[in-house]
């Protein structure tokens, strides 16, 4: 099946420093790919929207100058939590449909668990 | 309100209990819908499409009812290993295609 490929799976920062996370589909193109973000005991929180060659769209209350979306190819998004704090710690998710397949199920990336200390 | 609602949970119940989820979506103009099985601390992973006319995948029974907005999962003669949290996903086209989670209920299978 589609495959999905996050890394890094986890990384520990101190506080201050950006952080970049990449989401590649493997075997199949998508033009759009979906940034999440799970704290404990929560579910997935959609964060933002990632469109090939255009800009994301960030749902309401994330700070798009934080977090950092690049879509610059049809097999990959970048994440990066600028100047991260605490707060940020948290497991994000990304995950990309096949490009255009109706009904097609959500592939996931492994998750990247950030700890920023 | 929110998008996808789901039953709060967590559902503790014995090995071989019948169990069902409910599932609630506001946008009339949801395609698909889905739910998902996670771990802890892992990804989560598609259990199975749910479809108008119903479908089912062994023990698991998903419904679908258009009209009404509302989304089912059925689990019979529950495992432990069915302990995970399922998560009600419904795709949408809100000028683009939009996943969107259930909050998720938490099930215990307990011996």
């Amino acid at each position: 099946g589609a495959v999905v490929s996050q890394h890094p799976s986890w990384v520990i920062c101190k506080s201050g420093t950006s952080v970049k996370i990449e989401c590649r589909s493997l075997d199949f193109q998508a033009t759009t790919m979906f940034w999440y973000r799970q704290f404990p005991k929560q579910s997935l929180m959609l964060m933002a929207t990632s469109n090939e060659g255009s800009k994301a769209t960030y749902e309401q209350g994330v700070e798009k100058d934080k977090f950092l979306i690049n879509h610059a190819s049809l097999t990959l998004s970048t994440l990066t939590v600028t100047s991260a704090h605490p707060e940020d710690s948290s497991f994000y998710i990304c995950s990309a449909r096949d490009t255009g397949a109706l009904g097609a199920e959500a592939f996931f990336g492994q998750g990247t668990r950030l700890t920023v200390v | 309100r929110k998008e996808v609602e789901q039953d709060p949970g967590p559902f503790n119940v014995p090995e071989g209990a019948t169990v069902a989820f409910n599932c609630t979506y506001s946008n009339s103009a949801s395609q698909s819908f889905f739910w998902y099985r996670q771990d802890c601390r892992k990804e989560p992973k598609l259990l199975m499409s749910v479809y108008s006319s119903g479908n089912e995948d062994g023990r698991f029974t998903a419904q679908l009812n258009r009209a009404s907005q509302y989304i089912s999962l059925l689990i019979r003669d529950s495992k432990l290993s069915d302990s995970a949290t399922y998560l009600c996903v419904v795709v949408a086209n809100t000028g683009g295609f939009k996943t969107i989670f259930g909050a998720g209920t938490r099930l215990f299978v307990k011996a």
